[in-house]
């Protein structure tokens, strides 16, 4: 069965304070590693897939990395309006995907 | 629409009704996912539509879930008998066609039973 790991649960930054955010997953043949966003009162909003170890994306201030078994969201300078939920999914065998808790984040200005 | 619609955005009802969640994915595709996240959780698969048919219902929690996608387009998620534990986000997904990596989310259904 795929398990997804996110930690930590919740993190509190200040404004121009970068940080990490942790996937640990796993799955019996990797098809793709998403992260996602959501605010509050809201549907996920996709932000990046990885398919492979070594492989890297990034938008804005947001980069996606990933090994074999961990995800990394690194926030560089985050800004009060990164402020949302981080969610990691992973798709394996099976069609949907198999989310973890998330990550809380809030960046104080 | 540009995105994923749901309605209605809120629905409360009573412990035994009967309800009914509606979705409409981006046009023109063709995958259709329902997920259901719970407070504090992460979305949690329930079943893929691939066109009309019910490609993958393991996520199906018992026999008074059930959903339709008549034309393969609009779907619908029925519950049956309803029970407080029932009380979560009902969120629906679309991607362009099966195997399509990204899975674009709608604002969800936000279900109450009392």
């Amino acid at each position: 069965e795929d398990q997804v790991t996110q930690s930590p649960e919740a993190l509190r930054l200040q404004e121009g304070e970068s940080s990490s955010l942790n996937c640990s997953y796993t799955v019996s043949g990797l098809r793709g590693l998403f992260w996602y966003r959501q605010d509050p009162g809201k549907g996920p909003e996709f932000l990046f897939t990885l398919y492979s170890a070594g492989e890297e994306k990034e938008k804005e201030r947001l980069k996606a990395t990933l090994t074999k078994k961990e995800s990394f969201l690194h926030i560089t300078a985050p800004k009060p309006e990164d402020s949302a939920t981080y969610l990691c999914a992973s798709r394996g065998g099976a069609d949907g995907l198999t989310f973890g808790k998330g990550t809380h984040l809030i960046i104080q200005p | 629409g540009a995105g994923v619609s749901q309605t209605p955005s809120n629905k409360v009802t009573e412990k035994g009704k009967y309800v009914e969640l509606r979705c409409d994915p981006i046009s023109g595709h063709t995958a259709l996912y329902w997920y259901r996240q719970s407070l504090g959780q992460g979305p949690e698969f329930l079943i893929y539509f691939q066109g009309t048919g019910a490609a993958d219902d393991s996520g199906l929690p018992n026999d008074r879930f059930f959903a339709v996608r008549p034309e393969g387009s609009v779907s619908t998620l029925k519950i049956q008998r309803t029970e407080r534990g029932d009380s979560a986000v009902y969120l629906c997904a679309s991607s362009l066609f099966w195997g399509s990596d990204t899975q674009y989310f709608g604002p969800g259904t936000r279900l109450t039973v009392l």
